[in-house]
């Protein structure tokens, strides 16, 4: 059975760092890309970070460009988002996607962990 | 960045009825949209890809169809455990970008 299990959410305050995990099992890991989506209080999905299998092909949605670093530890079945310089906006829940097999869209999700930028 | 309109923003129905929720690209992703089931506290689901292919274990009364700039998921008879928010996502190109979702809601 897929898992993806996110952690190292909480309440910084605005230009703070905070750096989360998702920790995956029941699939090969080293195969797989992986992105990191979001969704702001009251609002839809907003991709944030993908990364491929290895360091060749890493996105970042505009809005994070420059303030996040998405990173992955194969051998740990472990993907991370740093994220720097952390604003109001970019309180959300934060949710681990796996790329699934053919293209890039979702075939599973972790449940999210929440983040709080506020004063 | 190709933007991603889902309407209606709400949808009340009751369940056994027909649902059409729409999605609309703003240039063609040719047949690269996904849609999603999301409930509260849950991860979202994966439905359907490809625009019209659905994903394994999902019940056939989801369908979707559409292609390049126009999309449609249909639920056949609306079930109990349906009512959720449905967003399409776009697969087309950099950035990846959903819609703002439909809620289904029961009337």
């Amino acid at each position: 059975e897929v898992q993806l299990l996110e952690s190292g959410g909480g309440l910084v305050q605005p230009g703070e760092s905070l750096r989360l995990t998702c920790e995956a099992s029941g699939f090969a890991f080293s195969n797989f890309a992986l992105s990191w989506v979001r969704q702001a209080p009251g609002k839809g999905l907003e991709w944030v970070a993908a990364h491929s299998p290895s360091v060749l092909s890493i996105h970042y949605a505009d809005s994070v460009k420059g303030r996040f670093t998405v990173s992955r530890d194969n051998s740990k079945n472990t993907l991370f988002l740093q994220m720097n310089s952390l604003r109001a906006e970019d309180t959300a829940v934060y949710y681990c996607a796996k790329r699934s097999p053919v293209e890039e869209f979702f075939d599973y999700w972790g449940q999210g962990i929440l983040v709080t930028v506020s004063t | 960045e190709k933007v991603m309109t889902q309407s209606p923003a709400t949808l009340s129905a009751s369940p056994g009825e027909r649902t059409t929720l729409s999605c609309r690209a703003s240039q063609s992703v040719s047949s690269y949209v996904a849609w999603y089931q999301h409930k509260p506290g849950q991860g979202p689901r994966l439905l359907i890809y490809a625009a019209s292919s659905r994903a394994t274990g999902v019940p056939a009364r989801f369908s979707g169809s559409g292609s390049g700039t126009e999309f449609t998921l249909t639920i056949s008879s609306l079930q109990s455990e349906d009512f959720a928010v449905y967003y399409c996502q776009q697969y087309n190109s950099w950035p990846l970008t959903f819609g703002q979702g439909t809620k289904v809601e029961i009337k």
